[in-house]
């Protein structure tokens, strides 16, 4: 069975500093990686995602996420913290190879707070 | 082409009632996904439909909840004699295709609380 953990379900960073939400999983197969964030009372909205390929993923908003298989991670990183970044973000797996179809296992999420 | 949409935004019941939840998939997409995520919690698989089919209900309580997708019309996730412990925000998704990498797009919910 597949998991994912973040760790801190709330992080505060000022507004410029670096952005850094931390996501480990496990899967017994090889997973398929996702972050996504959800805006108060909306719904997800897919940041970015790791399939196969280059290990280092760049998404929305100057978002990336680096998949690391030896330490089953993909942090969500961004180098300037916005105001509008301020939202709650989600990292998800699915199995690659293993069912056939996208059903996501969610972590707990992360609230972001954002600083002035 | 319009998003997922998910009708009611909120929904309040009382203890006992019924709880009708409605999503229309984004065009052209004729597969769905059911989530609901708990107050301070992720969201939790509930059950995926393809059009007129279940295909994976493994995350469906197995009383009071059922699930469908008709050929016509939107999905509806059904929640018979609604308790305290239903109440939750109800996500629906959407994708053209049922494989691992493709988007799911998301509505924005539908919020139930149970009185």
């Amino acid at each position: 069975a597949q998991s994912v953990t973040q760790l801190g379900s709330h992080v505060s960073v000022s507004e410029g500093a670096l952005v850094l939400l931390r996501c480990n999983y496990s899967s017994s197969v090889p997973p398929y990686l996702f972050w996504y964030v959800q805006y108060p009372n909306q719904g997800l909205q897919l940041l970015l995602k790791y399939t196969t390929g280059a290990t280092l993923v760049k998404g929305i908003n100057g978002f990336e996420a680096e998949f690391k298989k030896s330490e089953t991670s993909f942090h969500l990183t961004k180098p300037s913290a916005h105001m509008s970044d301020a939202a709650e973000y989600f990292c998800a797996v699915s199995e690659a190879g293993g069912t056939s179809y996208g059903k996501l296992t969610f972590g707990q999420g992360t609230i972001l707070t954002v600083h002035p | 082409n319009a998003g997922v949409m998910q009708n009611p935004r909120h929904l309040v019941r009382r203890r006992g009632q019924e709880a009708r939840l409605r999503c229309s998939p984004m065009k052209g997409h004729s597969h769905v996904y059911w989530y609901r995520q708990l107050p301070e919690e992720g969201l939790k698989f509930m059950v995926y439909l393809q059009k007129e089919n279940i295909i994976d209900e493994s995350g469906m309580p197995k009383e009071r909840f059922s699930a469908e997708f008709p050929k016509e019309g939107p999905s509806i996730l059904r929640i018979q004699q609604v308790v305290r412990g239903d109440s939750a925000a109800y996500f629906c998704a959407s994708s053209p295709r049922g494989t691992v990498n493709t988007e799911a797009f998301f509505g924005q919910g539908t919020r139930l609380t149970v009185v």
